[in-house]
């Protein structure tokens, strides 16, 4: 059962635009968000994360909405730079509960900034 | 670097057989966490544990085992393997369970059946 969707599966930018990814989820009880970035040969590593008790988040040039009652949740990328070319995974979990056990991860996104 | 050492990096085995996958947390982290990486379906969660004690469960076929050892390293049994079980497997490891102590993965072992 797929938990959180992810969309789109493949996504292209130019250099200096703005990349959007965007999650659904289902299950309410889900109150920790991250995000994921995947590199050919690598592991995930944390990119971001997010909890329902604010709607955004932003570090850098990486920033998190949030949409509770839509139960969607997005990652935006300002000024995409080729070097941000990767796999780009969203997740949840019921952090209060499970902490990191059991994050479901979004299917991700593969990004690619051209020039 | 996330600290995180799986061996072997690549596995080639035939249907029918057995392997281990190995994984070393970063130092001084209890949590290690096992994925399953494949093409359409993303990463699934197949187990974890704590300080050598089982956690949580995911989606973990019964053909697949795991264990954490008193040094902390972590061992992924699969066996019987069938040519669905070719995919990458990451190990990832946190300080705790909470999620305020993020997970860091490792490079991943690719296993091929054949």
């Amino acid at each position: 059962q797929q938990q959180v969707k992810q969309s789109p599966q493949s996504l292209i930018v130019q250099k200096g635009g703005i990349s959007i990814i965007n999650c659904a989820y289902e299950n309410t009880a889900f109150d920790y968000f991250p995000w994921y970035q995947q590199f050919p040969g690598k592991g995930p590593a944390l990119l971001i994360a997010i909890r329902p008790d604010v709607s955004e988040k932003k570090e850098g040039r990486f920033t998190i909405s949030f949409n509770k009652s839509a139960k969607q949740f997005s990652l935006h990328i300002m000024d995409s730079q080729p070097g941000d070319s990767a796999t780009y995974f969203c997740a949840a979990s019921e952090g209060a509960v499970f902490g990191n056990e059991k994050l479901t991860f979004g299917t991700g996104t593969r990004l690619t900034i051209i020039p | 670097d996330s600290g995180v050492t799986q061996t072997p990096k690549h596995l080639i085995t035939a249907t029918g057989q057995r392997v281990t996958l190995r994984c070393s947390p970063r130092s001084g982290d209890l949590s290690v966490y096992w994925y399953q990486q494949s093409l359409d379906q993303g990463l699934q969660f197949l187990i974890q544990y704590y300080n050598g004690e089982e956690r949580a469960k995911g989606n973990i076929l019964e053909r697949f085992s795991a264990q954490q050892f008193p040094d902390l390293h972590s061992e992924l049994n699969l066996s019987s393997l069938e040519l669905g079980d070719s995919a990458l497997y990451f190990c990832a490891s946190s300080a705790s369970g909470s999620y305020n102590s993020p997970l860091h993965f490792g490079n991943g072992t690719r296993l091929t059946v054949t």
